[in-house]
């Protein structure tokens, strides 16, 4: 059973658009929600990260939307880039545990 | 920032032989750090979560005997997969964060396996 769901699975967007990447989760003990950032062969980078007391966080060209009452959050890439082209990864996890419960990742391309 | 280090970053050997990966916290201490596996085109996959100074919880389904974990220090932890064999093969991948709360998690570069 899948905790946290991520759509789309993969994302193709033109240079200067803006990627949309979604995610859903089911247990409301989760409180912290980030967002990784993955290229061939490397580990995981965090890319923005936000907790349920507010609904939007942006950090540079990158923000990201939660909506509490739906369990949902989403990340959103402004003005992608072709070095934005990777794998990106939502995650959620509790307070108490701080086990993070992974999404399934999408890979997004970006054109030139 | 927050760096972990990894090591070695890429390794080939003989099926039967055991391999030791490190996991370090360069800047930090990190009484908890996680061991994670990772397969082409998938996500991460929790192996377990080390614990320093106590033993390794294991997620279900992982061999402790097989993947040991070492957490002795408050910044380091070591993977051992012992008798690897080419189901093994894999990238593997740890992450540590700053004792305390909900502290994000940083993660090391991985180390591909590969088993022959």
């Amino acid at each position: 059973q899948q905790q946290v769901k991520q759509s789309p699975q993969s994302l193709i967007v033109q240079k200067g658009g803006i990627s949309i990447i979604n995610c859903a989760y089911e247990n409301t003990a989760f409180d912290y929600f980030p967002w990784y950032q993955q290229f061939p062969g490397k580990g995981p980078a965090l890319l923005i990260a936000i907790r349920p007391d507010v609904s939007e966080k942006k950090e540079g060209r990158f923000t990201i939307s939660f909506n509490k009452s739906a369990k949902q959050f989403s990340l959103h890439i402004m003005d992608s880039q072709p070095g934005d082209s990777a794998t990106y990864f939502c995650a959620a996890s509790d307070g108490n545990n701080r086990k993070l419960i992974w999404g399934l990742g999408t890979s997004l391309a970006v054109n030139p | 920032g927050a760096v972990v280090s990894q090591h070695p970053s890429w390794v080939i050997c003989k099926s039967g032989t055991s391999v030791k990966i490190e996991c370090r916290s360069l800047d930090f201490q990190a009484t908890t750090m996680f061991w994670y596996r990772q397969f082409p085109k998938q996500s991460l996959m929790l192996m377990a979560t080390s614990n320093e100074g106590s033993k390794a919880t294991y997620e279900q389904g992982v061999e402790k005997d097989k993947f040991l974990i070492n957490h002795a220090s408050l910044t380091l932890s070591t993977l051992t997969v012992t008798s690897a064999h080419p189901e093994d093969s894999s990238f593997y991948i740890c992450s540590a964060g700053r004792t305390g709360g909900n502290q994000p998690q940083h993660f090391g570069d991985g180390t591909r396996l590969s088993i022959l």
